[in-house]
């Protein structure tokens, strides 16, 4: 089926591991996105990219990193995790920028750092 | 400053009664409006949306929102509420109608009685 597709579900980290996010989408989306979702503050924008080679920093992008080489692919990575990172992530694609067209959100990751 | 936000953070309603969650937004111009949906361990999906024209909007299972300039507010109700309507519920505000101020509220959580 066509859409966002997020790996891993669920994951556990220690602190001060590293690792990938992955976000892919098969809907020729120019604009990707990730958020990540906590209790009580809602979805917060970290990073997005409005095309192949080209990303920007949302509001929380501290500790975060993106590259964006293809259209289909948009990973996230965390380069030294802390506690502070535990949250659910979730990548969203839309057609072009600018939400007219609507964003189509992947069903999320689970992390937990300890 | 909070761009949108949603009073309640969770609503309780009998089966069959009027569900109305409110948001309101903090803004110089008329943004885009939008209510999202998301049911347990899944990603948000669009409702419905307000850009231009009409000011009350039509979503899906049945919600329905109004665009109120003069009170800065675009509250989501639905006549008669199902327990498949139990969920958490997102307005989300796009600033400069660009997508590069696009900003979720906290969450409104809504549990439907029986």
């Amino acid at each position: 089926n066509a859409g966002v597709t997020q790996t891993p579900k669920f994951q556990v980290l220690k602190t001060g591991q590293s690792m990938t996010l992955q976000c892919a989408q098969d809907m020729n989306h120019e604009y990707m996105s990730w958020y990540r979702q906590d209790p009580g503050m809602g979805l917060r924008l970290i990073h997005y990219s409005v095309g192949a080679g080209i990303t920007d920093q949302g509001e929380v992008p501290n500790g975060y990193n993106v590259s964006r080489s293809t259209t289909e692919d948009f990973p996230l990575r965390l380069l030294s995790a802390a506690p502070s990172q535990t949250s659910v992530y979730f990548c969203a694609s839309s057609l072009r920028q600018g939400v007219t067209y609507g964003y189509t959100f992947g069903s999320g990751t689970r992390l937990t750092v300890v | 400053a909070q761009s949108v936000t949603q009073l309640g953070s969770h609503v309780s309603v009998s089966e069959g009664a009027l569900v109305l969650l409110r948001c309101n937004y903090s803004s110089s111009v008329p943004p885009y409006l939008f209510w999202y949906v998301q049911y347990p361990n899944q990603g948000l999906q669009l409702l419905l949306k307000y850009t231009t024209g009409a000011t009350l909007v039509k979503g899906i299972n049945g919600f329905e929102a109004e665009f109120k300039k003069s009170e800065t507010s675009f509250h989501l109700t639905k006549p008669s509420a199902h327990m498949s309507d139990a969920a958490e519920y997102f307005c989300a505000v796009d600033l400069a109608n660009t997508g590069n101020q696009f900003y979720f509220g906290t969450g409104t959580s809504l549990t439907v009685i029986p």
